[in-house]
C-alpha cells in the first residue's frame, strides 16, 4: 500500500532562517506531488506541483522553492522565512495519469510557526 | 481561472439529521472533477466522495452523497444520519489539468448531540 510522510511535525523558526520540509512517497513511481499551504482558519493553497523528477511548476510566487531530486521526495524550501510563511504545509501525491481524475493523498502536515 | 465558492463558514446539525454543505464552482474546462475532503482538528485531509464532470449519475459513499447539477455549476455535499465524529471542517475542490486542485475556503460542520 501506498503511503506519505512528512516531517517535521511541527517547526518553530526565527524570521529570516532557513526552511527545509521533506516529503516522501512510498509504494508507488511516478507521481504527481504537491505542496499546499493552508492558513489558520483557511483552504488549501497550491504553492507547487511536480509531474516528474526535476520538474518543478509554481503556482504562487514567493520566497518558497521546491525541488524533487528523486521520484518520491519531494522538498519544500526557503533561504529567508517570513512571518507570513507561518502555516499548515501539507504535501500529497496522485497516480500520474492525466486524463483521469484521481484521489489525492495527503500527508499528516508540518506546522509551521515563524517568529 | 477556476473558483470554488463555500459560502457557509459555519454549519450547525442535530445529531442523526442530514445536512447539506454548499458548494459553487467556476470554470472554462469541458473536463473536471469535484472532491470533497473533511479536515478533522488533527490536521489530516480525508478524502469522501469524488464527482466526475460527465458523471450522469450523482456520487455517493456511504453516508455521503454529492447533488451534482452542473448547469448550475454546483456541487453540494449530503451528510445523511450525522454522527458526533462528522464534526469538522469540509473543503470543497475541483481538478483541472495536471491533476492541479483548487480548494474552497471550506465550511465548519459541527454535530450537536
Amino acid at each position: 500500500s501506498q503511503t506519505i510522510h512528512q516531517w517535521p511535525a511541527t517547526l518553530v523558526q526565527p524570521v529570516g532562517s532557513p526552511l527545509s520540509l521533506e516529503c516522501t512517497v512510498e509504494g508507488t513511481s511516478n507521481p504527481n506531488l504537491y505542496w499546499y499551504r493552508q492558513a489558520a482558519g483557511r483552504g488549501l493553497q497550491l504553492l507547487f506541483y511536480s509531474v516528474g523528477i526535476g520538474q518543478i511548476s509554481s503556482e504562487v510566487p514567493q520566497n518558497l522553492s521546491a525541488s524533487r531530486p528523486q521520484d518520491r521526495q519531494f522538498i519544500l524550501s526557503s533561504k529567508k522565512l517570513l512571518l507570513s510563511d507561518s502555516g499548515f504545509y501539507l504535501c500529497a501525491w496522485v497516480a500520474g495519469a492525466i486524463n483521469v481524475y484521481n484521489e489525492q493523498f495527503f500527508g499528516p502536515g508540518t506546522r509551521l510557526t515563524v517568529l | 481561472a477556476q473558483k470554488i465558492t463555500q459560502t457557509q463558514p459555519g454549519m450547525f446539525v442535530q445529531e442523526k439529521e442530514a445536512v447539506t454543505l454548499d458548494c459553487t464552482y467556476d470554470t472554462s474546462d469541458q473536463s473536471y472533477g469535484l472532491f470533497w475532503y473533511k479536515q478533522p482538528s488533527s490536521g489530516e485531509m480525508i478524502f469522501l466522495i469524488y464527482q466526475g464532470s460527465y458523471d450522469e449519475q450523482n456520487a455517493t459513499e456511504g453516508r455521503y452523497s454529492l447533488n451534482f447539477q452542473k448547469a448550475r455549476k454546483s456541487a453540494n455535499l449530503v451528510i445523511s444520519a450525522s454522527q458526533l465524529g462528522d464534526s469538522a471542517m469540509y473543503f470543497c475542490a475541483m481538478v483541472r489539468g495536471y491533476q492541479k486542485v483548487t480548494f474552497g475556503t471550506g465550511t465548519k460542520l459541527q454535530v450537536i448531540p
